[in-house]
C-alpha cells in the first residue's frame, strides 16, 4: 500500500462552521504534512508532525489547527476560515522527517468558504 | 531572486519530440532535489528524485548541477499522456528540526498529437 487517502475529496463550508480534514497512511511513514494550493500556485507547506509531534508551524492562521492522533492519521481541523482560504488542501507523508527524504501526497480536499 | 525559479511555459511539443526542463535555486545549502508532475486539479505525483551523479528512469533523464545550482529533466520521445505541469522541488535542513520545502512555481507540458 503506497498510498495516501484524504477525506473529504470535496467540503463547501460557511465561515462560522467548524470542519475537519482527514489523512491516512498505511506506509509506515513518520512524518506528516498539510499544504495548500491555490490555483496556478505551487503548493505552500503548512505544517510538519515529525513522529507524532508537530515540527514545524509556517505561521498559519490559528483558525487552522493540526492534530496527530497516532502515526497514520493527520487531521486539519477548521474554524471561522474566510472566503481566502479556500484552496486545495493536501496532505503527504516522508518516510522518515528531514530533507532527504521524498514526500508522497494524497489526493487533496478540495475547500470551499462561502 | 526566488529560491526556486523555473519557465513557466507552455511548451507545446509534438509527439515524440524531446524537451527539457530548466530550474534554478538560490540556496547553496540545498541538499535534495526532486521532480513532481501535477495533473490538472489533482496531486503533486514525485516523478524522481535528482541526484548527482544524474540518473534516469526510461524517457526520463534528471541532472543536477550544484557549482551552477540548476537543475533538468529531460523527456524523451513525449507521450500524451506526459501533458502535465512539472514541479521542481527543493529542500534543506534548516536547523532545530526544521527544514525548508520549497516548490518551484512548475512548468506546463502540452504534447500535440
Amino acid at each position: 500500500d503506497t498510498e495516501v487517502t484524504q477525506t473529504p475529496k470535496h467540503l463547501v463550508m460557511g465561515m462560522t462552521n467548524k470542519k475537519s480534514l482527514k489523512c491516512e497512511q498505511h506506509m509506515g511513514h513518520r512524518a506528516m504534512y498539510w499544504y495548500k494550493q491555490k490555483a496556478k500556485k505551487p503548493p505552500e507547506l503548512m505544517f510538519v508532525y515529525s513522529y507524532e509531534k508537530l515540527s514545524i508551524n509556517e505561521s498559519v492562521p490559528s483558525r487552522f489547527s493540526p492534530e496527530c492522533p497516532n502515526s497514520s492519521l493527520l487531521n486539519l481541523h477548521l474554524h471561522a476560515l474566510q472566503p481566502e482560504d479556500s484552496a486545495l488542501y493536501l496532505c503527504a507523508s516522508s518516510q522518515l522527517p528531514g530533507a532527504l527524504n521524498e514526500q508522497f501526497f494524497g489526493p487533496g480536499t478540495r475547500l470551499t468558504v462561502l | 531572486r526566488k529560491e526556486v525559479e523555473q519557465d513557466p511555459g507552455p511548451f507545446n511539443v509534438p509527439e515524440g519530440a524531446t524537451v527539457a526542463f530548466n530550474c534554478t535555486y538560490s540556496n547553496s545549502a540545498s541538499q535534495s532535489f526532486f521532480w513532481y508532475r501535477q495533473d490538472c486539479r489533482k496531486e503533486p505525483k514525485l516523478l524522481m528524485s535528482v541526484y548527482s551523479s544524474g540518473n534516469e528512469d526510461g524517457r526520463f533523464t534528471a541532472q543536477l548541477n550544484r557549482a551552477s545550482q540548476y537543475i533538468s529533466l529531460l523527456i524523451r520521445d513525449s507521450k500524451l499522456s506526459d501533458s502535465a505541469t512539472y514541479l521542481c522541488v527543493v529542500n534543506r535542513d534548516s536547523g532545530a528540526g526544521s527544514y525548508q520545502l520549497t516548490f518551484g512555481k512548475g512548468t506546463k507540458l502540452s504534447v500535440i498529437p
